[in-house]
């Protein structure tokens, strides 16, 4: 069974600070992809990242880091010097090879940035 | 537009009545999924299509709920006599295929239902 743990129902943050988002995955596949995903106000699931189970280096790109840990199951986010438009719902989601193909996700953190 | 789109965009209906909701895939990916998402469940997986294979429906919550994909696009989910666990956003998504590399699902903006 395939199962994905955002324990961070939401968290509020002043603009300009940083902000991890943490991702915790089950999986007994050994091949399965990582997905982190962005919902604004306006509703539409935006994607941010994936990554396969066989890639831990963490990937940068702009403000935004990953840190992909097998060992601990974890695939977190990071929001370097958050900005107002941050302020989301953050869905983490997992693949695996078994079954429909599908997305299992997580319960979502909301993102409050304060100006 | 080169996103997936669906409509209508909001579906106020009473009790008991079907609906219909339709999704138009981004243009050559051939795998489809339908998802909900509901205050009480969060991101449910419903029923996902790939090219011309028979649909995996195991997360089809009841009977009531079917879907079809003609011509491998566009495809319609209905709900027949519907409840007010109905009451959700159904989210469409696609993807180029299911091989590594052609799995990143992108969604639409989804359709709100209300069952009164």
């Amino acid at each position: 069974a395939q199962k994905v743990t955002q324990a961070q129902t939401e968290i509020s943050v002043v603009e300009k600070e940083d902000v991890t988002l943490d991702c915790v995955y089950e999986t007994r596949d050994t091949t399965y992809y990582l997905f982190w995903y962005k919902q604004p106000p306006s509703g539409e699931l935006v994607f941010l990242i994936r990554r396969n189970s066989f890639d831990e280096q963490n990937e940068i790109s702009g403000r935004y880091s990953w840190n992909f840990q097998k060992s601990t199951s974890s695939f977190n986010f990071t929001i370097t010097a958050s900005q107002v438009v941050d302020s989301a719902v953050y869905f983490c989601a997992l693949r695996a090879l078994t079954g429909a193909n599908n997305l299992f996700f997580g319960t979502g953190t909301r993102l409050t940035v304060i100006p | 537009g080169a996103g997936v789109s669906q409509s209508p965009s909001n579906k106020v209906t009473e009790k008991g009545k079907d609906v219909e909701l339709r999704c138009d895939p981004i243009s050559g990916h051939t795998a489809l999924y339908w998802y909900r998402q509901s205050l009480g469940q969060g991101l449910e997986f419903l029923i996902y299509f790939q090219g011309n294979s028979a649909p995996d429906k195991s997360g089809l919550p009841s009977d009531r709920f079917s879907a079809e994909r003609t011509g491998g696009s566009v495809s319609t989910l209905t709900i027949q006599r519907t409840q007010q666990e109905d009451s959700a956003v159904y989210l469409c998504a696609s993807s180029r295929g299911v091989l590594a590399g052609q799995e990143t699902q992108y969604f639409g903006p989804g359709t709100r239902l209300l069952v009164l």
